[in-house]
């Protein structure tokens, strides 16, 4: 039943190699985001968006960047992948909530685990 | 710095047992969710509260928001071997979710 999808589900490449991780999702939602998240440990917001061209960054600091030209799709692209890039990327995407004091929760994709070697 | 605190990190039970997750800020949040997350899977969804108080009910599970919207809990009564995984907090500040650093059960049979 999954609405938000992430491909590839796994990506092992070399040093120095540009890579893009590809986010997609059917829900209409204007809300999409980027988390990092180490196995078993918490998520880190890397990168956001509100809408078409709309971007921003999170609060870990990333080496990736994103772009948002239609709703659905939000690639991570990473020019030059090094092994401290090694780690699993969670896409997500929200609606705005039913009242303007908050958001409703998160929607996430499967992830795509990335190992650099 | 780690704007919620969960806890336990680790908690290993043995199946019929109850436990209590918190989750801890010095922040208030406009809403909280509950993520349960899988080994190789995205976090899914368990609640979101928004009421300060506001306690919610999910079959075995209860959900509570501190009335002061800083703080939550989460009581599982009678675990069961399906509840294993990784349960995960986020609070939302400023349109942006944070995330507590998760706490990893394990209901043994």
């Amino acid at each position: 039943e999954a609405d938000i999808y992430q491909t590839p589900r796994y990506l092992v490449i070399g040093t120095g190699k540009k890579i893009t991780l590809e986010c997609s999702q059917t829900m209409g939602h204007d809300k999409m985001y980027w988390y990092q998240q180490d196995p078993g440990m918490e998520l880190h917001l890397i990168h956001y968006s509100y809408g078409v061209n709309s971007t921003e960054k999170g609060d870990l600091s990333s080496e990736s960047t994103v772009s948002r030209i239609r709703t659905e799709h939000f690639p991570l692209t990473l020019e030059s992948a090094r092994p401290s890039h090694t780690s699993q990327y969670l896409c997500a995407s929200s609606e705005w909530g039913p009242r303007s004091s908050y958001n409703s929760p998160l929607h996430f994709g499967n992830g795509t685990r990335l190992t650099v070697t | 710095t780690q704007l919620l605190e969960q806890s336990p990190q680790f908690l290993s039970i043995q199946e019929g047992e109850n436990l209590t997750v918190y989750c801890n800020s010095s922040s208030v949040f406009s809403s909280l969710q509950w993520y349960r997350q899988e080994p190789g899977e995205g976090p899914v969804l368990l609640v979101t509260v928004v009421t300060g108080g506001e306690v919610k009910k999910l079959k075995r599970l209860t959900f509570q928001f501190g009335d002061a919207r800083k703080d939550s809990s989460l009581h599982i009564t009678a675990a069961q071997t399906g509840d294993t995984g990784l349960y995960l907090c986020a609070g939302e500040v400023f349109n942006k979710f944070y995330f507590g650093s998760g706490t990893k059960l394990n209901v043994k049979p």
